[in-house]
């Protein structure tokens, strides 16, 4: 079965520093997403993106934030100048596949980003 | 953005047991629906999709209610399995942010 892949699982990194948050979706999904989930909350939105272009984002996705599609199959998250409230695990999910209403959004299995 | 809000339990019961659970949408724009199950630290992922004519997948059965903005998930004949934090999902249209519940904590026990 297609999956989509994160890495790495777990980042530890020190407070101000930036970190990039890699992801494979899977290959014939048109839209790609980020989320995240503090511990003990619950998912939240980020980011949405089609067509090498931000489709919609959320209020928590500021300029600290981007996402690129640097090639054809690698989905980026960076986030610059880390705070502790950025610790979090992140998801990445993709979905749509081309001609079909609607289909399942598959998730990563994450990565824990942890901020000290 | 609007909320979905759920109860989050727990729900301590046994094996063998039928279990319900509800959530409710604020956005009237909501389109798609969905049940996902999350374990411990691990990723989301699909349970069933709900319909509007209610659907049942196996011991698994998803009823909405448009007019009240409604969704409920009826677990029959609990396993030790099914112990996981169950995520009411809505999102607008195909393609868009998908909205999720804070979860609902099911832990069965023999």
């Amino acid at each position: 079965e297609p999956e989509v892949t994160q890495t790495p699982s777990h980042q530890v990194t020190q407070m101000g520093q930036e970190v990039i948050l890699r992801c494979v979706p899977i290959s014939n999904h048109l839209y790609f997403y980020w989320y995240r989930q503090i511990l003990g909350q619950k998912v939240e939105f980020l980011v949405s993106f089609y067509n090498n272009e931000i489709s919609e984002k959320s209020e928590i996705f500021d300029d600290q934030f981007s996402v690129e599609r640097p090639d054809g199959s690698n989905f980026t998250l960076k986030i610059r100048s880390t705070k502790l409230e950025d610790s979090a695990m992140y998801f990445c999910a993709s979905n749509q596949i081309w001609g079909r209403p609607d289909t399942e959004a598959f998730f990563g299995q994450g990565t824990r980003l942890t901020v000290v | 953005r609007k909320e979905v809000e759920q109860d989050p339990g727990p729900f301590n019961v046994p094996e063998g047991a039928t279990v319900a659970f509800n959530c409710t949408y604020s956005n009237s724009a909501s389109q798609s629906f969905f049940w996902y199950r999350q374990d411990c630290r691990k990723e989301p992922k699909l349970l069933m999709s709900v319909y509007s004519s209610g659907n049942e997948d196996g011991r698994f059965t998803a009823q909405l209610n448009r007019a009240s903005q409604y969704i409920s998930l009826l677990i029959r004949d609990s396993k030790l399995s099914d112990s996981a934090t169950y995520l009411c999902v809505v999102n607008t249209q195909a393609g868009t942010a998908l909205i999720f519940g804070k979860g609902t904590t099911l832990s069965v026990s023999s």
